[in-house]
């Protein structure tokens, strides 16, 4: 079993729908998560950065945090199709130095 | 503020070379990762290094090593390239290179092994 999982999807949905992501992950020491994007041929770039568990909300998109089911997501409000990309959750225990450990990625496809 | 820069963007190599990659972080930036992401395995930690210093290693075979400069730029070097080393290799930097997760990203190099 991978340390975090994550469905590669694709997920397709119509603009101005509700997107769901989510991961599990298995380390019960991991205690910063977060969610970047990444575009086709670019890098990632940091979305969403969450510490411990709880919620967190930054315009149309809200992480939230489940560590007793060892489970985060990120929720889409509005979807636009310049939002259909890679998201990749990561996460790391807060020792050590930037180590992240990834989830493979989720295409999102949001058409017009 | 100029991103995280990577040279060469695109490269192809044959089995058995070995290849040198470059990155040059954010202004100011100290701290410098290496992922490598292949479509099986996703993003996986390479190394990372602070003040010229390697501070942490993921689980990659000796054949993977990188350096980083005075002025914060790293290298990173892939000896006796095998077909499994394809893959996009990117390099992200951080102001301090605490655990927090604020990495910025390059747009990588995508490694080609023939």
């Amino acid at each position: 079993q991978k340390e975090v999982e994550q469905d590669p999807g694709p997920l397709s949905v119509p603009e101005g729908a509700i997107v769901s992501l989510n991961c599990t992950y298995s380390n019960s020491a991991f205690q910063y998560f977060m969610w970047y994007r990444q575009y086709s041929r670019k890098g990632p770039e940091l979305l969403m950065y969450t510490y411990s568990s709880g919620n967190k909300e930054d315009g149309r998109f809200t992480a939230q945090v489940d560590k007793s089911s060892k489970y985060i997501s990120l929720f889409i409000r509005d979807s636009q199709p310049s939002d259909s990309a890679t998201y990749l959750c990561a996460m790391s225990v807060g020792s050590g130095y930037s180590t992240l450990t990834f989830g493979k990625g989720t295409m999102l496809l949001v058409s017009p | 503020k100029a991103g995280v820069t990577q040279t060469p963007r695109y490269l192809i190599k044959t089995r058995g070379q070995q290849v040198t990659l470059s990155c040059s972080p954010i202004s100011g930036h100290r701290s410098v990762s290496w992922y490598q992401q292949t479509p099986g395995q996703g993003l996986q930690f390479l190394f990372e290094y602070f003040s010229e210093t390697q501070r942490n290693k993921g689980n990659f075979p000796g054949r993977f090593s990188g350096r980083q400069f005075s002025n914060s730029r790293s290298e990173m070097n892939v000896s006796t390239l095998e077909l499994g080393d394809s893959a996009l290799y990117l390099c992200a930097s951080s102001p301090s290179g605490g655990n927090t997760g604020e990495l910025f990203f390059g747009e990588g190099s995508r490694l080609t092994v023939l």
